[in-house]
């Protein structure tokens, strides 16, 4: 079974500072890998996948996000983190398209101005 | 398009209540999942149907939980007799043969006193 884990409860950084959210996933096939963000009170928003191609894939609010098959990873990232951006991040994978979600734990991002 | 939409988008109900949840998935559509999120289980899938039909139960925690969904714009979460541990947020999300991911609703954030 597929599984995905975020190394990192909570992560702290400036405003204005750039951002990496690790994600690491097992899986024997290629997976299809998701990040996902939740507001507080608020339901989940897509904000990238992959599923084949460009390893390096963009997303909605400027981030985006490496596939790395040598390393399991698939790490989202953005240049210049905004104080809007504070929320919780999930990185998912499917074994297919129209599969079920596995979800990891989830990554707790606080911005400091 | 109005999105997932969940009601309520809160519950406060005494143990051994019965509770309903209710989601009205995007329209054309044609999978739609039940997720519950509690701080110690994270996300969790509990069942997910695919054209009303549904595929995979085997979230669902106990014969206390049942869903249905009668037709293509409504599914139901049903808990009887709930129980203080069944205390949580509730997400419904949907999709179209999984492409693009999982819009997800606002969730129902449900708690059993």
């Amino acid at each position: 079974a597929q599984s995905v884990t975020q190394p990192d409860i909570h992560i702290t950084v400036s405003e204005g500072a750039s951002l990496e959210l690790r994600c690491n996933y097992s899986y024997g096939a290629t997976p299809y890998l998701f990040w996902y963000v939740q507001s507080p009170g608020q339901g989940l928003q897509l904000l990238l996948k992959y599923f084949s191609g460009d390893t390096l894939v963009q997303g909605i609010k400027g981030f985006e996000a490496e596939f790395k098959r040598s390393q399991s990873s698939f790490n989202l990232r953005k240049p210049s983190v905004h104080w809007s951006d504070a929320a919780e991040y999930f990185c998912a994978v499917a074994t297919g398209t129209a599969s079920k979600l596995t979800f990891g734990t989830g990554t707790r991002l606080q911005v400091t101005l | 398009d109005a999105g997932v939409i969940q009601s309520p988008r809160h519950e406060v109900t005494e143990m051994g209540q019965e509770v309903t949840l209710r989601c009205k998935p995007i329209s054309g559509h044609d999978y739609l999942f039940w997720y519950r999120q509690t701080m110690m289980r994270g996300l969790e899938l509990l069942i997910y149907f695919n054209n009303n039909v549904p595929i995979d139960d085997s979230g669902m925690p106990e014969d206390r939980f049942s869903a249905k969904m009668p037709n293509a714009s409504f599914s139901t979460l049903k808990i009887q007799p709930s129980e203080p541990r069944d205390s949580a947020v509730y997400f419904c999300a949907s999709s179209y043969r999984g492409t693009g991911g999982y819009t997800f609703g606002s969730g129902t954030r449900l708690t059993v006193v």
